[in-house]
């Protein structure tokens, strides 16, 4: 199994570019997740989904969407860039199921600087 | 690669000691918890788990404590190597809105010096 595959790995946009990172997963998780990272910092949820067809926003979902057509892609839409936007994006999926543990796996980050 | 923990509370430690890494957690219905490590410029990676209906839980290395009356986490790695300086966050499970989400602490950095 490649896990959680994220691409690209980096980034530079300028201010106003839209851009939508990539995100797979082959575990057939039913959960997958959206965080940034800033430096220094912990763990922000942008936006989660539950299933195909199924999203929700997290605590910092302003400036981006998502949308799940499938149960292993997860794409992460940044419209009108701002360099608040500027931070490491991670992808993680999960069963999301007691039998099965809560355990997130994580895909390597995407590097996105606005400038 | 991206740099984690510049501004989060730092652990210093000897190599070959014991560490132990704290986290309180906020809400009394959590039924599952984890520790992750993160190295600089990756992802987090998973290191232990624990559920509500357990007290402590071993693996190879490490440790994890859970007080459910004063909600306190604890991550005890033993024998601490070089290979284990990273940002260690704690995780708890709460299900919410209908669905389960982990609610990630902010993170303690470990340091290991030779």
């Amino acid at each position: 199994n490649a896990g959680v595959t994220q691409t690209p790995k980096f980034r530079i946009l300028k201010i106003g570019q839209s851009m939508t990172l990539q995100c797979a997963q082959d575990m057939n998780h039913n959960y997958m997740y959206w965080y940034r990272q800033d430096p220094g910092m912990g763990l922000k949820l942008i936006y989660y989904s539950v299933g195909a067809g199924i999203t929700d926003k997290g605590e910092v979902p302003n400036g981006y969407n998502v949308s799940r057509s499938t149960t292993e892609d997860f794409p992460l839409r940044l419209e009108l860039a701002a360099p608040s936007q500027t931070s490491v994006y991670f992808c993680a999926s999960s069963y999301g199921r007691w039998d099965r543990g809560y355990e997130q796996y994580f895909g390597p980050g995407t590097r996105l600087t606005v400038t | 690669g991206e740099s984690v923990g510049l501004h989060l509370p730092t652990l210093s430690v000897q190599e070959g000691d014991n560490s132990i890494i704290n986290c309180a957690y906020s809400n009394s219905a959590s039924d599952y918890f984890i520790w992750y490590k993160q190295e600089s410029g990756k992802g987090p990676q998973f290191i232990i788990d624990i559920r509500s209906n357990m007290d402590k839980r071993q693996g190879q290395r490490v440790t994890v404590l859970l007080n459910k009356t004063v909600k306190h986490l604890s991550l005890q790695i033993a024998a601490t190597q070089p290979g284990d300086s990273a940002v260690y966050f704690c995780a708890e499970n709460l299900f919410s809105g209908g669905y389960n989400k982990l609610i990630f602490g902010a993170g303690t950095r470990l340091a290991v010096h030779p």
